[in-house]
């Protein structure tokens, strides 16, 4: 079975500052696909930055990276120049390629991230 | 970019009574759908994966009869929850994915108050 570890409960960062959150995950799967989803207090999930197992290099979108270690299992989120409205609980999943099991996602459980102004 | 719409944001309904969620689809077509629970401040708990014209698959633990899924179209997908009790009383969030593709697209989910 596929696990999803977040080890941060809760972290606060001061506004334009960089902070990373930690995410590891257990699999015997070797093509996978890693995903960060941010739910703000609204509770709509946003899709933040995607990662595919099978590509080395380490995605970014914008203020947003993962740094991706496939052999350690590591996925950690990266955000710099921090804004106030990237506070919202992180959610770090994983989703297997195969075709069977509908390609359901494996969700951690979330990281509460505070920005304070 | 692709939308999901829930509906309702919130219910609040007697115990005893039964209540539908629908999610839908606004621009896509939506082959795979998903249905998750949350408790406050915890993670999305997968409840069941339905396809197009398919039964749905519940997660183990998930009960099929209390927690109906339909899958009716390729934007449409409804949870009842038949009988409701207070310990439904939960935020329920729905996802949808195009065919072949990684990215699962949510809706904004629906707070169910049983009283």
């Amino acid at each position: 079975a596929q696990t999803v570890t977040q080890s941060q409960p809760e972290m606060s960062v001061q506004e334009a500052e960089t902070v990373t959150l930690s995410c590891t995950y257990d699999t015997s799967e070797n093509n996978y696909y890693l995903f960060w989803y941010k739910q703000p207090p609204s509770r709509q999930m946003i899709l933040v930055i995607r990662q595919e197992a099978y590509k080395q290099q380490n995605a970014t979108e914008n203020r947003f990276s993962v740094n991706f270690q496939k052999a350690a299992k590591s996925f950690s989120l990266k955000i710099s120049d921090s804004q106030l409205g990237d506070t919202a609980m992180y959610f770090c999943a994983f989703m297997k390629t195969r075709t069977y099991n509908f390609n359901k996602f494996y969700f951690g459980s979330g990281t509460k991230l505070n920005v304070k102004p | 970019g692709a939308v999901v719409s829930q509906h309702p944001s919130w219910v609040i309904c007697k115990s005893g009574t039964s209540v539908k969620i629908e999610c839908r689809s606004l621009d896509f077509q939506a082959t795979t759908m998903f249905w998750y629970r949350q408790f406050p401040k915890q993670s999305l708990m997968l409840m069941a994966t339905s396809n197009e014209g398919s039964k749905a698959t519940y997660e183990q633990g998930v009960e099929k009869d209390k927690f109906l899924i339909n899958h009716a179209s390729l934007t449409l997908s409804t949870l009842t929850v038949t009988s409701a009790h207070p310990e439904d009383s939960s935020f329920y969030i729905c996802s949808a994915r195009r065919r072949l593709n990684t990215e699962a697209f949510f809706g904004q989910g629906t707070r169910l108050t049983v009283v």
